[in-house]
């Protein structure tokens, strides 16, 4: 059961650069994206969310995009700084329910010197 | 900031023995989760908690897994009789409303051998 999919397993960007780390989702009954960043040992930081009624969500360096026709959204982070350095998980959650999150695989964000 | 703690850190226990995880949500939150994840997995949901009763729970959280709220500030995670494949983190959340990201604890290593 892979309701949400991040195809990239790693991804490697240079510091200063922009970094989009993807997710794809089958399940239409998705109301609410989430994106949150993990280090080792520690537990999964809330990033950033955005509604399925919005295509865009804006906070500071991150950037969340909806395109619920592709059932596809994205993290776009400008400029990518060393701290961004971790795991990334999308998760998706339904509209009824107690608000379980179906979570992504994870992609591994280096930001390279 | 308000923190979801999670006691212990790390749990080594027996195959076939009993072990209870340990959180304190953060004081102000009305719903509660445990999620997992198997080294090198997803984060997996196991069960949602709200006004003092399991809301939702996954396949994963069999008549072994047991969850509670004793007093006002604690909720637990009880696995009756452990099994080698529980082997995992487990990670504690909170959240306020569906509006928000939960926030998660640093989690609990839990080996069994």
């Amino acid at each position: 059961d892979q309701q949400v999919k991040q195809n990239s397993p790693s991804l490697s960007v240079q510091e200063g650069r922009i970094s989009i780390l993807n997710c794809d989702y089958t399940n239409s009954m998705f109301d609410y994206f989430l994106w949150y960043k993990k280090y080792p040992a520690e537990g999964p930081t809330f990033l950033i969310s955005i509604s399925s009624i919005k295509d865009k969500n804006e906070d500071g360096r991150f950037t969340v995009f909806l395109n619920k026709s592709a059932k596809h959204l994205s993290l776009h982070i400008v400029p990518s700084q060393p701290g961004d350095s971790a795991v990334y998980f999308c998760a998706a959650r339904t509209i009824q329910g107690a608000q379980k999150l179906v979570f992504g695989q994870g992609t591994r964000l280096t930001i390279n010197p | 900031e308000p923190e979801v703690t999670q006691t212990p850190s790390h749990q080594v226990t027996q195959m076939g023995q009993e072990v209870i995880l340990r959180c304190v949500p953060i004081s102000n939150h009305l719903y509660f989760y445990w999620y997992r994840q198997i080294l090198g997995q997803k984060v997996e949901f196991l069960v949602s908690f709200y006004n003092n009763e399991i809301s939702e729970k996954s396949e994963i959280f069999d008549d072994q897994f047991s969850v509670e709220r004793p007093d006002g500030s604690n909720f637990t995670l009880k696995i009756r009789s452990t099994k080698l494949e529980d082997s995992a983190m487990y990670f504690c959340a909170s959240s306020g409303d569906r509006n928000y990201g939960y926030t998660f604890g640093s989690g609990t290593r839990l080996t069994v051998v």
